[in-house]
């Protein structure tokens, strides 16, 4: 398997334009995560899914995020307006069932200008 | 909310020289994980601890998961260069980390 697979790698947009980041997971692992890191926050996570349905979304920070995962190999992570304050690296990752090991994905370095 | 507190922040050490970093939390976990993070990429799990009191060693590296299951502490013998990074742990199936410890270990 060649592990949790993000797109882009890096994505610079002027402040108020729609981001959409990209997610694959390991095939077969049934947990997914979204991550933000940032320097100031350290690595927060903004929401999980388990087959499929969103668990526990209490870290996204606003409206403006939102997180979706239509079948269990792809799941996006939007964000709309952004503003120049969701500057970060996005980390999406994976892992099968409750207390395994997770997989992280290389993340994606987002700068809103 | 389970909140995990790591000490300290930044540790910077001379090749050869000991550290522990500390993880702990007012509340009880099922389990903790360990994970390392290098520069320009995603976390790696290191190690999970599930039993209270329960030590584990990988390598020159030594894992504690207090009696109460609140707490753990990473210690490393030996350190080397390779060893810098930043470690974070995360406790129970909600896999949220601390704020983790960025460990410089200078040759």
């Amino acid at each position: 398997d060649a592990g949790v697979i993000q797109s882009p790698r890096h994505e610079v947009t002027e402040m108020g334009q729609e981001v959409t980041l990209r997610c694959k997971p390991i095939s077969g692992h049934d947990y997914l995560f979204w991550y933000r890191q940032t320097m100031m926050r350290g690595l927060e996570l903004l929401i999980y899914f388990n087959n499929n349905v969103p668990i526990d979304d209490s870290g996204m920070p606003e409206d403006r995020f939102s997180a979706k995962m239509p079948n269990a190999s792809f799941s996006t992570l939007k964000i709309q307006p952004s503003e120049p304050r969701d500057s970060a690296v996005y980390f999406c990752a994976s892992r099968y069932q409750r207390v395994t090991e997770a997989f992280f994905g290389q993340g994606t370095r987002l700068t809103v200008v | 909310t389970q909140l995990l507190e790591q000490s300290p922040q930044f540790l910077s050490i001379q090749e050869g020289e000991n550290l522990t970093v500390y993880c702990n939390s007012s509340s009880v976990f099922s389990s903790l994980q360990w994970y390392r993070q290098e520069p320009g990429e995603g976390p790696v799990l290191l190690v999970t601890v599930v039993t209270g009191g329960e030590v584990k060693k990988l390598k020159r590296l030594t894992f504690q998961f207090g009696d109460a299951r609140k707490d753990s502490s990473l210690h490393i013998t030996a350190a080397q260069p390779g060893d810098t990074g930043l470690y974070l742990c995360a406790g129970d199936y909600k896999l949220s980390f601390g704020a983790g410890t960025t460990v410089t270990v200078r040759a």
